[in-house]
C-alpha cells in the first residue's frame, strides 16, 4: 500500500459543477498537507495549504483535513474550464521539506 | 529570477550517456530540492539541499544519480550511464529558509533515454 492513495480518475464535470476531490493517507505522521494545480508540462503550483486539521477556504477553492479518518480533500465550487488541469495531493511530516504526492487526479471542465 | 528556471526544458539521449540537469532557484531561496515525476505518476523526492550541502539524498534511485550545489545557488543533477527507465520529468523546486507553506517548483526537464 502507498503512503498516499489518489484517485487518478479521469474526472470530468459541466462548467460550474462543484468538484470533490481527496486523497487518503497511511502515515501518522502528516502534519502538512497541500494541493498543487499542474497544467500540462508544467511544474505543480500550489493551491491550498493546510496545518493539521480543519478547513481552510481561499476563493473559490476549500481543502478540508480529517486527520483522525486519515482523509483530506479539495472543493472547487463554480468549476471553470480554466480549472481543467491535474491536481496533486501532497503531504509531509513535522520536518515538512520532503513532499509525499499523490498520483494526481485529471480533471477536464467542460464549457 | 521571478520563478524557478530548469535547463533545457527537453533532453533526448542515448541509452548509457551521462546528462546534466541545471536548476536555478528563486533568488535567496537557501532550500532546493530534486523530484521525479513518471508518466502518470505524482512527483516522488530525489535530494534535499539546504545551502551548498545536500541534507538528505535518500530519494536518488541509484550511484548513477549525483546533485550538487557548489554556491549554494545554482545546482546541477547528474545521472551517469543512462537507462531507458531514467526517462521522466526531473522537477526543481526551491523555498525560503524555514517556510512552511510549500514551495515553488520549475517547469522541469522532461528526459527521455532512448
Amino acid at each position: 500500500q502507498k503512503e498516499v492513495e489518489q484517485d487518478p480518475g479521469p474526472l470530468s464535470v459541466p462548467e460550474g459543477a462543484i468538484v470533490s476531490l481527496n486523497c487518503t493517507y497511511s502515515n501518522s505522521a502528516f502534519q502538512y498537507f497541500m494541493w498543487y494545480r499542474q497544467y500540462s508540462r508544467k511544474g505543480p503550483e500550489l493551491l491550498m495549504y493546510t496545518y493539521s486539521s480543519g478547513n481552510k477556504e481561499d476563493g473559490r477553492f476549500t481543502a478540508q483535513v480529517d486527520k483522525s479518518s486519515k482523509y483530506i480533500s479539495l472543493f472547487i465550487r463554480d468549476s471553470q474550464p480554466s480549472d481543467s488541469a491535474t491536481y496533486l495531493c501532497a503531504m509531509s511530516g513535522g520536518s515538512n521539506y520532503k513532499l509525499t504526492f499523490g498520483k494526481g487526479t485529471l480533471l477536464t471542465v467542460n464549457p | 529570477g521571478a520563478g524557478v528556471s530548469q535547463t533545457p526544458s527537453n533532453k533526448v539521449t542515448e541509452k548509457g550517456k551521462y546528462v546534466e540537469l541545471r536548476c536555478d532557484p528563486i533568488s535567496g531561496h537557501t532550500a532546493l530540492y530534486w523530484y521525479r515525476q513518471s508518466l502518470g505518476q505524482g512527483p516522488e523526492f530525489l535530494i534535499y539541499f539546504q545551502g551548498t550541502g545536500a541534507a538528505d539524498d535518500s530519494g536518488l534511485p541509484n550511484d548513477r544519480f549525483f546533485a550538487v550545489r557548489p554556491e549554494g545557488s545554482v545546482s546541477t543533477l547528474k545521472i551517469q550511464r543512462t537507462e531507458r527507465g531514467d526517462s521522466a520529468v526531473y522537477l526543481c523546486a526551491s523555498s525560503r529558509p524555514g517556510a512552511r507553506d510549500g514551495y515553488t517548483f520549475g517547469s522541469g526537464t522532461r528526459l527521455t533515454v532512448v
